[in-house]
């Protein structure tokens, strides 16, 4: 069985652009959620796509969004771009949603987003 | 919302010896509190796992023990190999919310 996939797994951006980032979950999976990894604070959770629908989000701004395909692939982007968005971004993909239950996350490699 | 705290951020440890990763949350709706190790480079890997109705998890050389009252759980690795080297997270969930985790534990076992 596959795994998690993301892309582009490194990309070089400058203040104020914008980026899109990808996920392919796990065959079966509906769930995605993302998350932002940064040396220091861990990971912390952006937002959960369920069934093509926002499930839950995290306490980011609103240059960070995303959405669900029928395929259960997901994307997010953002937006006007800031320094401090450099990070590594990671989806996961399980079989229940987190808002009924929590199994394990599978996560992708990561997307490593460098923004100058 | 959840807060959960990790210590410590590095540990070094003999090979052979035992390492120790305790994390504590806030939040006593809290009910399922899985560990993930991160090799250098790769993405996190679930390694164990427990809910709230159970005190001690064990699997070979590794163990989970939560304290609910106390509002803390642990990693325990035993018999340290140098392939346990890798950042170790904590996370707790809320029903119905998300995943919070804690800042991470670099480990490093010495040969």
């Amino acid at each position: 069985k596959a795994g998690v996939t993301q892309t582009p797994r490194y990309l070089i951006k400058t203040r104020g652009q914008q980026v899109t980032l990808s996920c392919s979950p796990i065959s079966g999976h509906r769930s995605v959620s993302w998350y932002q990894q940064t040396p220091g604070q861990g990971l912390q959770f952006l937002f959960e796509y369920f069934s093509e629908t926002q499930r839950n989000k995290g306490n980011f701004p609103g240059r960070f969004s995303g959405r669900q395909f029928s395929n259960s692939r997901s994307e997010m982007n953002v937006s006007t771009l800031e320094l401090g968005d450099s990070a590594l971004y990671l989806c996961a993909s399980s079989l229940v949603t987190l808002a009924i239950g929590a199994g394990e996350l599978f996560f992708g490699e990561g997307s490593r987003l460098t923004v100058l | 919302g959840e807060n959960v705290e990790q210590h410590p951020s590095t540990l070094s440890v003999q090979e052979g010896d035992s390492a120790v990763i305790k994390c504590t949350y806030s939040d006593s709706a809290s009910n399922y509190f899985p560990w993930y190790k991160q090799e250098l480079g790769k993405r996190p890997q679930l390694i164990i796992d427990i809910r709230s109705n159970v005190g001690e998890k064990k699997d070979q050389r590794i163990a989970v023990t939560l304290n609910k009252t106390a509002k803390h759980f642990s990693l325990h690795i035993t018999e340290t190999q140098p392939e346990d080297s890798a950042v170790y997270f904590c996370a707790a969930y809320v029903t119905g919310n998300q995943f919070y985790f804690g800042t991470g534990t670099s480990l490093t076992v010495i040969p």
